[in-house]
């Protein structure tokens, strides 16, 4: 199993400015994962966390607007830049252990509220 | 990844069984049928997964039709704390790259 923690667990920043959102696994996985989850909504799938590579990213998500960094197994960064009301989420990184039909574990997200 | 169809929402007695519903009738031969849930602001939690076989864990049951293009996840006993946000969710391991896709879910209530 994984256990997964994203810091901070909430902010509210003003617009305009950016925040980087940390995502810990206590052991290495193989294949870690950002989503968004807009008030009352499902989750949609940002982009797939590449070690030591460029992230893929899903239609209508940029590396400009959400750049990510894996620097290792273990963790990984999202960063939402330039934010606005539109961007007020809660972020969940994700993490699965091995390439097949392995569970995935999520953390407990990042609750963002832009003024 | 093929879609799947559940009930916006369902309630439930506590103490009594559940059986959550999912549609997914272009399912392919090679996706594994997955069920996670999301509880009052916590991230989603696995639950179960299955291929063809009905499947058990300490969670719940998972019953796989014949022809595969419908399953329910069964709580036996309900509790206060099963409310949750319910997703069944098709994953395709034969060339994806792992991530889920999320549908609406369905939203279950458990009365006392």
């Amino acid at each position: 199993s994984a256990v997964i923690s994203q810091k901070p667990s909430r902010d509210i920043c003003q617009r305009g400015t950016s925040l980087t959102i940390q995502c810990q696994v206590d052991s290495q996985v193989t294949m870690m994962f950002w989503y968004r989850q807009q008030p009352g909504q499902s989750l949609t799938l940002i982009a797939t966390a590449n070690q030591g590579s460029e992230a893929t990213y899903e239609s209508g998500f940029v590396i400009d607007k959400f750049p990510i960094s894996r620097p290792n197994l273990t963790f990984s960064t999202l960063t939402v830049s330039n934010m606005s009301p539109e961007d007020s989420s809660i972020y969940l990184c994700s993490a699965a252990l091995a390439g097949g039909p392995e569970t995935q574990y999520f953390g407990p997200g990042t609750r963002l509220l832009v003024l | 990844d093929a879609k799947t169809t559940q009930p916006n929402s369902m309630e439930s007695n506590e103490e009594e069984p559940v059986h959550l519903p999912c549609n997914h009738s272009t399912i392919s031969g090679t996706d594994y049928i997955h069920w996670y849930r999301q509880l009052p602001s916590q991230g989603p939690e696995y639950v179960i997964h299955g291929l063809t076989s009905n499947v058990n864990n300490r969670m719940a049951s998972l019953a796989i039709a014949e022809d595969r293009k419908s399953s329910t996840l069964i709580l036996h006993r309900a509790t206060l704390r099963d409310a949750a946000v319910y997703y069944c969710i098709l994953r395709d391991w034969g060339g994806s790259q792992g991530n889920l896709i999320f549908g609406k879910g369905t939203k279950l209530s458990v009365k006392p």
